[in-house]
């Protein structure tokens, strides 16, 4: 898979939207982007992918760049229950592997 | 409800004691795999299986077996435990065939060797 690269840390106020940004340069064609989050003493957690379009679910929003080389994922009003570990991760088909690479994620921290 | 269900969720054992971590899921998953996670060293895949009877190795797949007899069930092994596998595990399960789709992650599973 490519590599992706994601801030360390970023802090939002409650009830504000939060925008994770993920710059994946070497993206290829058959790259889908996937979001996933970790909250303190629990499994990762999928929240959204995409692979062209924009994306949304009841969890969040992705936006994906026309040239696909950088995406980010909108938290629409950030709760204290967002304050999580975001993993940005590529994923293709052609990886004959099927492990995720978490990378170190983006850290956020969700302030009353 | 849909889940990967894992136990034990904390051990504390010594060198050399076998022992084996269950993994469950009830979403009728073909695809199942085992993860480790360390500080600094992020998840890495240890084994993953396919469907019953095909498993593969991950990344870091030294000093475990897996086994996957039966599609809901797919048991870490490690036959002679080491401190360096100290460590946090996870157990994930994805239904669909295509390699993009969702993969559910259990609680996991806290290992101290001594």
């Amino acid at each position: 898979d490519a590599k992706t690269t994601q801030p360390n840390s970023m802090e939002s106020n409650e009830e504000e939207p939060v925008h994770l940004p993920c710059n994946h340069s070497t993206i290829s064609g058959t790259d889908y982007i996937h979001w996933y989050r970790q909250l303190p003493s629990q499994g990762p957690e999928y929240v959204i992918h995409g692979l062209t379009s924009n994306v949304n679910n009841r969890m969040a929003s992705l936006a994906i760049a026309e040239d696909r080389k950088s995406s980010t994922l909108i938290l629409h009003r950030a709760t204290l229950r967002d304050a999580a570990v975001y993993y940005c991760i590529l994923r293709s088909n052609s990886n004959s592997g099927y492990a995720l690479n978490f990378g170190k994620g983006t850290s956020l921290l969700v302030t009353p | 409800e849909a889940q990967v269900t894992q136990n034990p969720r904390y051990l504390i054992t010594v060198t050399g004691k076998k022992l084996t971590v269950t993994c469950s899921q009830n979403m009728n998953h073909e695809y199942m795999s085992w993860y480790r996670q360390d500080p600094g060293l992020g998840l890495r895949q240890i084994y993953y299986s396919m469907n019953v009877e095909v498993t593969d190795k991950g990344d870091v797949p030294e000093g475990y077996k897996v086994s996957r007899k039966e599609k809901r069930n797919f048991p870490l092994i490690l036959e002679s435990p080491s401190p360096n596998q100290t460590s946090l595990y996870f157990c994930a399960s994805r239904g669909d065939r295509a390699n993009t789709g969702e993969l559910f992650f259990g609680e996991g599973s806290r290992l101290t060797v001594l």
